[in-house]
């Protein structure tokens, strides 16, 4: 059973960073692309960043470009989100999920339980 | 950006009752629509894949169906762990990949 556990949330000030990591388990890491997806309290789920086996192709959000990057550590089976120059809008609970392709379909199958993010002076 | 959107938000009905969302999509997506549940607390669940593949584990009284910008949830016989927020998405574009606002079923 895959087993997905986020880590590293927390307070941050406006123009600060966290580094979040997401530890994994149950299934072979690098065959699979990953994600973080957030949710800002009482709102809805909103992709921030992708990132393919051996990091061949990685995706993000434009409100995030430029500031957020996503990376993953294949031996230790570690997905990260490096995110710098934060802003009182990134508050939010970040998920990593696994994703999986049925053909060209992809999809979340397995998500983390989140950590939460705030961002506030 | 492809926007999702979904109706209604809310709604309530009852134990054993039949609910349908609906979930559009602003361009043709073909059949690239996948649906969660997240329930109060939770992270969300995939419930079905590819606008109508019921994914293993998830009771049959889930169903899905609907092609290019037209999609539909239904669950029958509703339960009460089926109180929840469902979501759809869309990964006909991963630049970004949307969800829809999301529709609260909760009991009547």
């Amino acid at each position: 059973e895959a087993q997905l556990l986020e880590s590293g949330g927390g307070l941050a000030q406006p123009g600060r960073s966290l580094r979040l990591s997401c530890a994994v388990s149950g299934f072979t890491f690098d065959d699979y692309a990953m994600h973080w997806v957030r949710q800002s309290p009482g709102r809805g789920l909103e992709w921030v960043s992708s990132i393919t086996w051996e990091s061949g192709n990685i995706g993000q959000t434009d409100s995030v470009r430029g500031r957020f990057t996503i990376s993953r550590d294949d031996a230790g089976n570690t997905l990260f989100l490096q995110m710098n120059s934060l802003k009182v809008e990134d508050t939010a609970m970040y998920y990593c999920a696994k994703s999986r392709l049925n053909g060209d379909h992809e999809y979340f199958h397995e998500w983390g339980r989140g950590t939460l993010v705030t961002v506030s002076s | 950006d492809i926007q999702m959107t979904q109706s209604p938000s809310s709604l309530s009905a009852s134990v054993g009752g039949t609910v349908t969302i609906t979930c559009r999509a602003s361009l043709n997506i073909d059949t690239y629509l996948n649906w969660y549940q997240q329930r109060p607390g939770q992270a969300p669940k995939l419930l079905i894949s590819a606008a109508s593949n019921l994914q293993g584990g998830v009771p049959s009284r889930f169903s899905a169906s609907g092609s290019g910008t037209n999609f539909t949830l239904t669950i029958s016989d509703l339960q009460r762990e089926d109180f929840a927020i469902y979501y759809c998405q869309q990964s006909y574009s991963s630049a970004p990949f949307t969800f829809g606002p999301g529709t609260k079923v909760d009991i009547k």
